[in-house]
């Protein structure tokens, strides 16, 4: 079982839906969760940064943690078609080792 | 947050030749970090870039084929030695701003293509 699972996609959605984005772990150690965008030949862009279980909520996006179930998701509300790229779920047990998820590709369509 | 550059964005290299990627940051920063973005694969974590001793590498990547440097808080060069067209991939910059906490950002990344 890999550390990290992520759905590839592609993921097509209308513009304004809400969008939902998933990933599944399988090391009960990893404390920090993060979602970083990546534009196409652009560098990761980070998003969302959580430490342990919870919500956290910023404008548009919130990003859950859920611990017991190994289960990290980050959803989109009122999208855009600025929002199209690929979304990485990533993880670490402390804050260096950073450990990521394949991406998966957000298509908006207008 | 920090911001980080890259260079060469790109670059395209014959067989058995080395290549050195820079990477820049605007602001000290405690770690540095060297990943690889192969296609349809997740980031790797290559090695961490220690300032004023020997980078630590992961299990798979050895300091013979990706010599790493970090002369100061804000500078680090990454080699990718004697190349094969399996070296092929985005090789990506990273910093994080300090201990205990603190996210990592990146770089735009280098493109590389070997023939």
């Amino acid at each position: 079982q890999k550390e990290v699972e992520q759905d590839p996609g592609p993921l097509s959605v209308p513009e304004g839906a809400i969008v939902s984005l998933n990933c599944t772990y399988s090391n009960s150690a990893f404390q920090y969760f993060m979602w970083y965008r990546q534009y196409s030949r652009k560098g990761p862009e980070l998003l969302m940064y959580t430490y342990s279980s919870g919500n956290k909520e910023d404008g548009r996006f919130t990003a859950q943690v859920d611990k017991s179930s190994k289960y990290i998701s980050l959803f989109i509300r009122d999208s855009q078609p600025s929002d199209s790229a690929t979304y990485l779920c990533a993880m670490s047990e402390r804050d260096d080792k950073i450990i990521f998820g394949k991406g998966t590709r957000l298509h908006i369509l207008p | 947050s920090a911001v980080i550059s890259q260079k060469p964005s790109r670059d395209i290299c014959q067989r058995g030749t080395s290549l050195t990627i820079q990477c820049q940051v605007d602001s000290q920063v405690t770690m540095m970090f060297w990943y690889r973005q192969q296609p349809g694969q997740s980031l790797t974590l290559i090695a961490t870039a220690n300032q004023g001793s020997e980078a630590t590498y992961e299990s798979g990547f050895v300091i013979d084929k990706f010599p790493i440097s970090r002369p100061n808080l804000t500078f680090s060069t990454l080699t990718v030695s004697n190349m094969s067209p399996e070296d092929s991939s985005i090789y990506l910059c990273s910093a994080s701003e300090g201990y205990g906490n603190q996210p990592q950002h990146f770089g735009d990344g280098t493109r590389l293509s070997i023939l």
